[in-house]
């Protein structure tokens, strides 16, 4: 079947304005992750779901963020009253999970967000 | 706090030429070490893994190697190609008990025709 799949692609935001960004995982993947990426850096771990709830938070960077999955498929991160240094590619990635070794995490292509 | 530190930044290499990338990590508690290939405008993709109980593993051109004493563990790519060129990432989680992935900071490879 298809792969992670993110939306939008590209955002360009005001500073200011809040922002919606979309993660459609693996069908029947249990868990979901959320990373930013900066420009010529690794991922970092934002927040993390099994199923619909959200296990781990503390990769979020400030209370501008927040992420949901209402019901344990396609997640939702939003960041509220964006600032210059949200600029990122944001990334979700999808594993089989839930408990137990870490299983392979499968990454969308992200959504490049830029705050002008 | 958790860390995972890469080198090199950037690594050059002639076709058919050996790469090796080098990487440590701060949690001892760690025990799942994925490395992952990112090409431009494109999500990482996981090429290799290795869980701590494994000292090497190898996947035809790609093997990785984990000393859990000195928290080091190393990627090595034998007969490189043009194709291969594109950043690594190596990460570290603990599984069980938390799924926070720690990741390094990359290494541009760049194999030369």
């Amino acid at each position: 079947g298809a792969g992670v799949s993110q939306s939008p692609r590209y955002k360009v935001a005001k500073r200011g304005q809040d922002v919606a960004l979309r993660c459609d995982p693996i069908s029947g993947h249990v868990s979901l992750f959320w990373y930013q990426q900066a420009l010529g850096q690794g991922p970092e771990f934002l927040t993390y779901f099994q199923n619909e709830a959200q296990l781990d938070k503390s990769g979020l960077p400030s209370d501008r963020f927040f992420a949901e999955r209402p019901e344990g498929s396609v997640s939702t991160l939003k960041i509220q009253r964006t600032q210059q240094e949200d600029s990122a590619v944001y990334l979700c990635a999808s594993s089989v999970g839930p408990v137990g070794p870490a299983y392979e995490q499968y990454f969308g292509p992200g959504t490049r967000l830029t705050v002008t | 706090g958790e860390n995972v530190e890469q080198h090199p930044s950037t690594l050059s290499v002639q076709e058919g030429d050996s790469a090796v990338i080098k990487c440590t990590y701060s949690d001892s508690a760690s025990n799942y070490f994925p490395w992952y290939k990112q090409e431009l405008g494109k999500g990482p993709q996981l090429i290799i893994d290795i869980r701590s109980n494994v000292g090497e593993k190898k996947d035809q051109r790609i093997a990785v190697t984990l000393n859990k004493t000195a928290k080091h563990f190393s990627l090595h790519i034998t007969e490189t190609q043009p194709e291969d060129s594109a950043v690594y990432f190596c990460a570290a989680s603990k599984g069980t008990g938390g799924f926070k992935t720690i990741f390094g900071a990359g290494t541009r490879l760049f194999v030369k025709a």
